[in-house]
């Protein structure tokens, strides 16, 4: 079984729509994150959570809010679903040990969302 | 804030040649560089973490540098094979993603 999973991997909703995409993990980190992926434009960062009560915004946080439910899992919300979030979603985690300089991802496959 | 680049956006080389790719960013002040490779439709493996504190690291025929004075970092991969045709993405500080550059290797 993949240590990171979300669901679901393709969702297509209508603008102004509420949407809720899922991530889960085996790994026992406790740091996970929301990016989404634009062709073009790499990764940007939505949230982060660095465990159940730290949560904190990314470089393009607006239009999107977060709920981390357990140390396993954390979900993105879009309250409004819009055209321009169509996009690529990507959960990650993340357990520095102590040191931020060995600080590895671990990435999740992905959903793909379409806002008609 | 921080900006990473990586150039060439796309690279298609003949099987068996070594090649460079390149990441640039523009704040020197990191804590490490990530490269990471991505399959289409799959999600992001991580190949090699570079330490701020560290110049370089190796994994097979993969070799990744970081200059820290000149924001750059390289990845070199020997001997080229088509399995190796991805996207590589770098990563400064975790969370700062270039844009990746899609690698093609013909047979």
């Amino acid at each position: 079984d993949a240590d990171v999973t979300q669901t679901p991997r393709n969702r297509i909703t209508k603008t102004g729509k509420r949407i809720m995409l899922e991530c889960s993990q085996t790994k026992g980190h406790d740091r996970m994150y929301w990016y989404r992926q634009d062709p073009g434009l790499g990764l940007r960062l939505i949230y982060y959570s660095f465990d159940v009560k730290d949560i904190n915004k990314g470089e393009i946080s607006d239009g999107y809010s977060v709920s981390r439910q357990a140390q396993a899992k954390f979900s993105l919300s879009l309250e409004s679903a819009i055209p321009n979030q169509t996009a690529l979603y990507f959960c990650a985690t993340s357990d520095p040990r102590g040191s931020p300089s060995t600080d590895t991802q671990y990435f999740g496959p992905g959903t793909r969302l379409t806002v008609l | 804030k921080q900006e990473v680049t990586q150039i060439p956006a796309a690279l298609s080389v003949p099987e068996g040649e070594n090649l460079v790719l390149n990441c640039s960013f523009t704040d020197s002040a990191i804590y490490n560089l990530q490269w990471f490779r991505q399959d289409p439709g799959k999600g992001l493996t991580s190949l090699l973490l570079i330490q701020s504190s560290q110049r370089e690291q190796t994994s097979g025929r993969l070799n990744a540098s970081l200059d820290k004075s000149s924001g750059r970092s390289t990845l070199y991969i020997a001997a080229s094979q088509p399995g190796d045709s991805a996207t590589y993405l770098c990563a400064a500080s975790g969370t700062r993603f270039g844009a990746g550059t899609r690698l093609t290797v013909k047979p």
